[in-house]
C-alpha cells in the first residue's frame, strides 16, 4: 500500500505571494491532518479534515486555510505568505473515524517551503 | 492545556550503546502518549505508543519505553544503537477523548558516533 504522498516536495516563494501544497492519503484513510515544522516552533497542528469537512484546527491565522476532496486528498493554501511561514509541512492521514489520537497517523515526508 | 517537554536538544551516543531520551509531559489525566522518529528528509515515524495497560511499551526497531505517572515520564530507550538510528526524536501527549491533536515536544537530535 502506498504511503502519504505530498506534492511538491520544495516550493520558494516570495513575500506577499501565496501557494497551495497537496497531499494524497493511503488508500482508505479518511482523516488528514496538517503540521507545520520549524526549528524554533517545532511540530504545530494546523488543522484536519475527516469526509471533507473541517473537523479540527490548530492555532493559526486565517492565511492558513485547507480543503479535502472527495477522494480523501487534501490541498492546504497560505496566502500572502510571510518569512515566517518557511517551514517543512508535514500531512498525516488516519483511518480513525471519530479524529482522537487513538489511531496512527502516517505522516508524509513533507513540503518544504521556503518564502523569500 | 497538554504539553510536553524534550530537554535533552541534542544527544551523542557510541555505536553499541544504550540510550535513553527523555520525555515529560504535563496534562491533566492520563494521556496518551507517543514516540515518533524522524530521519533527514523524512516524515515521522511512529516508533512506539502507551495507552493504557503496562507501563513498559515495546515498539518497532528495538526501542521501549517507560510510562512513569508519578515522575510525569515517558523516556524511550533502546539496549544498544546502531548508526541508522541517528534521526531525530519526537515524544508526543494526546487526549484519551475526543478529538484533539497530538501536541508535541521539540525533539531530542541523535547523533552516533563510531
Amino acid at each position: 500500500k502506498a504511503g502519504v504522498t505530498q506534492t511538491p516536495r520544495y516550493l520558494i516563494k516570495t513575500r506577499g505571494q501565496q501557494v497551495t501544497l497537496s497531499c494524497s492519503p493511503i488508500s482508505g484513510h479518511r482523516s488528514v491532518s496538517w503540521y507545520q515544522q520549524t526549528p524554533g516552533q517545532g511540530l504545530q497542528f494546523l488543522f484536519e479534515y475527516f469526509s471533507e469537512t473541517q473537523r479540527n484546527k490548530g492555532n493559526f491565522p486565517g492565511r492558513f486555510s485547507g480543503r479535502q476532496f472527495s477522494n480523501s486528498r487534501s490541498e492546504m493554501n497560505v496566502s500572502t505568505l510571510e518569512l515566517g511561514d518557511s517551514a517543512l509541512y508535514l500531512c498525516a492521514s488516519s483511518s480513525h473515524p471519530t479524529g482522537g489520537v487513538g489511531d496512527e497517523q502516517f505522516f508524509g515526508p513533507g513540503t518544504r517551503l521556503t518564502v523569500l | 492545556a497538554q504539553s510536553v517537554t524534550q530537554p535533552d536538544i541534542h544527544i551523542t551516543v557510541s555505536e553499541g550503546a544504550s540510550l535513553e531520551l527523555r520525555c515529560n509531559y504535563s496534562y491533566g489525566a492520563t494521556p496518551y502518549l507517543f514516540w515518533y522518529v524522524q530521519s533527514p528528509g523524512q516524515g515521522l515515524q511512529l516508533l512506539l505508543k502507551y495507552f493504557s495497560g503496562d507501563t513498559l511499551v515495546q515498539g518497532i526497531k528495538g526501542f521501549e519505553a517507560e510510562f512513569k505517572r508519578s515522575q510525569s515520564s515517558f523516556n524511550l530507550r533502546k539496549p544498544s544503537v546502531h548508526w541508522s538510528d541517528a534521526a531525530e526524536y519526537f515524544c508526543a501527549v494526546g487526549p484519551n477523548f475526543g478529538n484533539e491533536k497530538l501536541t508535541f515536544g521539540t525533539g531530542t537530535r541523535l547523533t552516533i558516533i563510531p
